[in-house]
């Protein structure tokens, strides 16, 4: 069965430190995205992407944020200059329609920064 | 701003017996409702949803129940099972490509 995957599973940084987290979409989606959740609260929208930029996103995903698709296959998701409030998991998503319903989501990647 | 909440952070079920989790919302603009399942060390799956015009939809064990006038909906899941133990999150969302708004989930443990 297709799925996401999302490299590395964990990653520590010191702040301050850039950070890029990486994901795989399944293939033949077009809708891309990143949610975070912090530990203990809800799962957050961060950013949607579509047909090679950035089609909607949160209060959050401020200027220390940038997403790409370097290539084909690759989603990745870029923190300029860590904090330790960034410390959360990162989960990517994918869907082959319009819409974040029924988006498959990644495993996701824990980010801790210390 | 908690626009979609699940007020039990946590449900203990007796296998075979049956599972509600409860969601609220407060938007009137969601059309569209989703629950999620998440393990530990993994994302969320996606596991049924339904939309505004239907209060409800069945998908083999998992059953949606919406209440648009409540602003409610409800996951059952019968006859329950171990495996079902994980997180539930409610999501939900507008047509179209807008962010979906998550809850804070509901942790289902099935005691044997």
């Amino acid at each position: 069965e297709p799925e996401v995957t999302q490299t590395p599973s964990h990653q520590v940084t010191q702040m301050g430190q850039e950070v890029i987290l990486r994901c795989v979409p399944i293939s033949n989606h077009l809708y891309f995205y990143w949610y975070r959740q912090i530990l203990g609260q809800k799962v957050e929208f961060l950013v949607s992407f579509y047909n090679n930029e950035i089609s909607e996103k949160s209060e959050i995903f401020d200027d220390q944020f940038s997403v790409e698709r370097p290539d084909g296959s690759n989603f990745t998701l870029k923190i300029r200059s860590t904090k330790l409030e960034d410390s959360a998991m990162y989960f990517c998503a994918s869907s082959d329609v319009v819409g974040h319903t029924e988006a498959f989501f990644g495993q996701g990647t824990r980010l801790t920064v210390v | 701003d908690q626009q979609v909440k699940q007020n039990s952070p946590s449900l203990s079920v007796q296998e075979g017996r049956i599972s509600i989790l409860n969601c609220d919302y407060t938007n009137s603009m969601f059309d569209y409702f989703l629950w999620y399942k998440k393990y530990p060390a993994e994302g969320p799956t996606f596991l049924i949803s339904i939309s505004s015009i239907k209060d409800k939809n069945e998908d083999g064990r998992f059953t949606v129940f919406l209440n648009k006038s409540a602003k409610h909906l409800s996951l059952h899941i019968v006859p329950s099972q171990p495996g079902d133990s994980a997180v539930y999150f409610c999501a939900a969302g507008q047509s179209g490509n807008t962010p979906l708004v998550f809850g804070k989930g509901t942790r289902l443990s099935v005691i044997a």
